[in-house]
């Protein structure tokens, strides 16, 4: 079963815009992760946020962490181009060792 | 960074026979390993977990005799779709756990597009 529920399903945005795209999730977490992944390729790991941090950034990401809502965010700043992907956000199953992914969001950036 | 390969990329094979998909970790001991399924533009599904040397665990709906895992060594699991079907035309991916085997400790491999005619 699905954990996470993004939205929007899909973004459309101009290069130089920023993307911002949500996740929310229905149990206690530890940790929610972020993921990009390419058409018809595997997953790229983009980053972590543990269940006591509130923000974290790494280069033109920042993930914001809202436990009391049980969301999450993540923005990506002067998109480009090849940040063209469908992204995902996950969190462990219950048993704490799998990853439930949820529904993604389609983002594209026209050039 | 650790590696997780697939083996085939792509497989085409016709109803009823059997595909073998192999998920090694290239540099690292992958005491768990995972497998997903992505159906077009959607999510990937967990199908099951296997722990090297015990039996996989399945989640609900996955038939474990269709779906056979395999994870004999630390760096090699093997999911083989028994008895294929067009309906099991999909992208699947795996992913691989050390250590101490925690949830965000994933490496995924880049998938297995199969399609079945």
């Amino acid at each position: 079963s699905q954990q996470g529920e993004e939205d929007p399903q899909a973004l459309s945005i101009q290069e130089g815009e920023n993307a911002t795209m949500n996740c929310s999730y229905k149990t206690s977490i530890n940790n929610l992760q972020w993921y990009r992944q390419n058409s018809g390729r595997g997953l790229v790991h983009l980053i972590l946020i543990r269940s006591n941090e509130r923000e974290k950034h790494s280069g033109r990401l920042r993930v914001t962490l809202d436990t009391s809502k049980k969301s999450s965010s993540l923005l990506i700043t002067a998109s480009r181009a090849a940040d063209t992907a469908s992204y995902f956000c996950a969190t462990a199953n219950q048993a704490g060792t799998a990853l439930i992914f949820g529904k993604g969001t389609t983002l594209s950036v026209s050039s | 960074g650790a590696v997780v390969s697939q083996h085939p990329s792509r497989v085409i094979c016709k109803s009823g026979t059997s595909v073998k998909i192999e998920c090694r970790s290239l540099d690292f001991q992958a005491t768990t390993m995972f497998w997903y399924r992505q159906f077009p533009k959607q999510s990937l599904m967990l199908m099951a977990t296997s722990n090297e040397g015990s039996k996989a665990t399945y989640e609900q709906g996955v038939e474990k005799d269709k779906f056979l895992i395999n994870h004999a060594s630390l760096t090699l699991s093997t999911l083989t779709v028994t008895s294929a079907h067009p309906e099991d035309s999909s992208f699947y991916i795996c992913s691989a756990s050390g250590g101490a085997g925690g949830s965000y400790e994933q490496y995924f491999g880049p998938g297995t597009r199969l399609t079945v005619t």
